[in-house]
């Protein structure tokens, strides 16, 4: 069973740091590209963050590019998120996810949907 | 950035009952379309992609529709466990979702 579960998540002040973890379990996490996606309370979904299955190339949103660091660690199987300089605006329920594969016409490829996701990790930024 | 409107915002419905969720997008996206069940406190849950694929173990009252900037979601035959929030998302450039929809019981 595919399962991928955060950690790491917590109240911290405007300004400071915080690093997610997400585990992956029941599949081969070195062939999928991960995601981390994030939700404000009461909104709706914002992608943030995506990373190859190699760990290059990465993307970020706007909205966290120069704070927040993408990485992953395919011998444990583990997805991170590195999280600086936060702000109010960035406290939301964090999620990572995998990007679904599709390997039946051949060679596998990434169609870039989120096919599996863990069950989220809060992070609130307040003083 | 695309943007991507979905409408209406909440809709109410009744068990058995149809209904159309319409997402718009700012530029043209080809067919690069997903929908996403999600329910309070859980995670998002992907129903179909390429605006009218069924993701593995989705029931086929569930159907995507649509091409370029116009796509919609139908559910026929309204189950209890179906009145959730539905979201699109585009993945022509890089990932953007819509508002999203909630759909309650009438």
């Amino acid at each position: 069973e595919v399962q991928l579960v955060e950690s790491g998540g917590g109240l911290v002040q405007p300004g400071g740091s915080l690093r997610l973890s997400c585990a992956a379990s029941g599949f081969t996490f070195s062939s999928y590209e991960m995601y981390w996606v994030r939700q404000a309370p009461g909104k709706g979904l914002e992608w943030i963050s995506y990373i190859s299955s190699v760990g290059s190339p990465i993307y970020y949103a706007d909205s966290v590019r120069g704070r927040f660091t993408i990485s992953r660690d395919n011998v444990k199987n583990s997805l991170f998120l590195h999280m600086n300089s936060l702000r109010a605006e960035d406290t939301a329920v964090y999620f990572c996810a995998r990007a679904k594969l599709d390997c039946s016409g051949g060679p596998c490829y990434s169609l870039v949907v989120f096919d599996s996701w863990g069950q989220g990790t809060l992070v609130t930024v307040s003083s | 950035d695309i943007q991507m409107t979905q409408s209406p915002s909440t809709l109410s419905a009744s068990v058995g009952g149809r209904v159309t969720i319409t997402c718009r997008a700012s530029q043209y996206i080809i067919k690069w379309l997903a929908w996403y069940q999600q329910k309070p406190g859980k995670a998002p849950k992907l129903l179909i992609y390429e605006t009218s694929t069924l993701e593995n173990g989705v029931p086929s009252r569930f159907s995507g529709n649509g091409s370029g900037t116009e796509f919609t979601l139908t559910i026929t035959s309204l189950q209890p466990d179906d009145f959730a929030t539905y979201y699109c998302q585009q993945y022509a450039y890089l990932y953007t979702f819509g508002q999203g929809t909630k759909l309650e019981i009438k």
